[in-house]
């Protein structure tokens, strides 16, 4: 099986553009979608990203996705900063049993 | 619109049995994989297992085999979480979690805060 790694952490300043990597440990980062998941405390998750850089309805146009093959990771790019935008982040991907397995989380911290 | 409501908190002894619910209404229940995501305490997110409501197909993660039930009473478009014997240590957030087509979670309920103490 593979793990997903996330850095732990990032902070950035209102009005900029913060990047969060998820690195897959084993097999092709394309070999399966990545969704990203906003977790604010005392709320339930939302979906920010799927299918590697969907963006469901209601998610502002901030928010996107990419993955990249060199580096086997996807990524979660947020612009224009909002404090509202203050939560943790998972990246989400499935194995070969279609089980879903997580990232271990980054808190994104702004300000 | 697509709801899911989780059962309330609550609070249990070591040793004690619980089963947890989740209500789903807004879409056709018996067609689309239900399962449970924990949240330990200041830790991350943990994929748990699933249920096809259709036919009772349950997965499991190797982590939670053995540990957990899952189960569904399609009469009532309810799915559940159940232990036999909780431990200390299963003090969580747990969410029902609605899967989608591409193996993701597509809604999400409330969360249950289960709290396992002496």
């Amino acid at each position: 099986n593979f793990m997903l790694t996330q850095p732990h952490s990032v902070s950035e300043s209102p009005g900029k553009t913060v990047t969060v990597s998820c690195t897959r440990s084993s097999g092709s980062i394309a070999n399966n979608f990545v969704q990203w998941y906003q977790l604010r405390p005392g709320s339930a998750p939302t979906t920010v990203i799927f299918e590697d850089n969907k963006r469901p309805s209601g998610v502002p146009d901030r928010f996107s996705g990419s993955i990249d093959s060199s580096s086997n990771s996807a990524s979660l790019t947020i612009s224009g900063l909002k404090t509202e935008d203050e939560a943790d982040y998972y990246c989400q991907s499935y194995d070969a049993n279609n089980h879903l397995l997580f990232g271990g989380g980054t808190k994104l911290t702004v300000l | 619109e697509v709801q899911l409501v989780q059962s309330g908190a609550e609070v249990k002894k070591p040793g004690e049995s619980l089963k947890i619910s989740c209500k789903a209404s807004g879409y056709s229940f018996t067609t689309y994989w239900i399962g449970w995501v924990r949240q330990m305490p200041g830790k991350g997110l943990e994929w748990m297992g699933i249920i096809y409501p259709g036919d009772s197909d349950t997965r499991y993660s190797p982590s939670f085999q053995g540990q957990v039930t899952i189960s569904v009473d399609k009469s009532i478009n309810t799915a559940y979480l159940q232990w036999n014997s909780l431990k200390a240590s299963d003090t969580a957030i747990y969410y029902c979690a609605r899967h989608d087509q591409g193996w993701r979670v597509g809604y999400w309920g409330q969360g249950t805060l289960v709290t396992v103490s002496s």
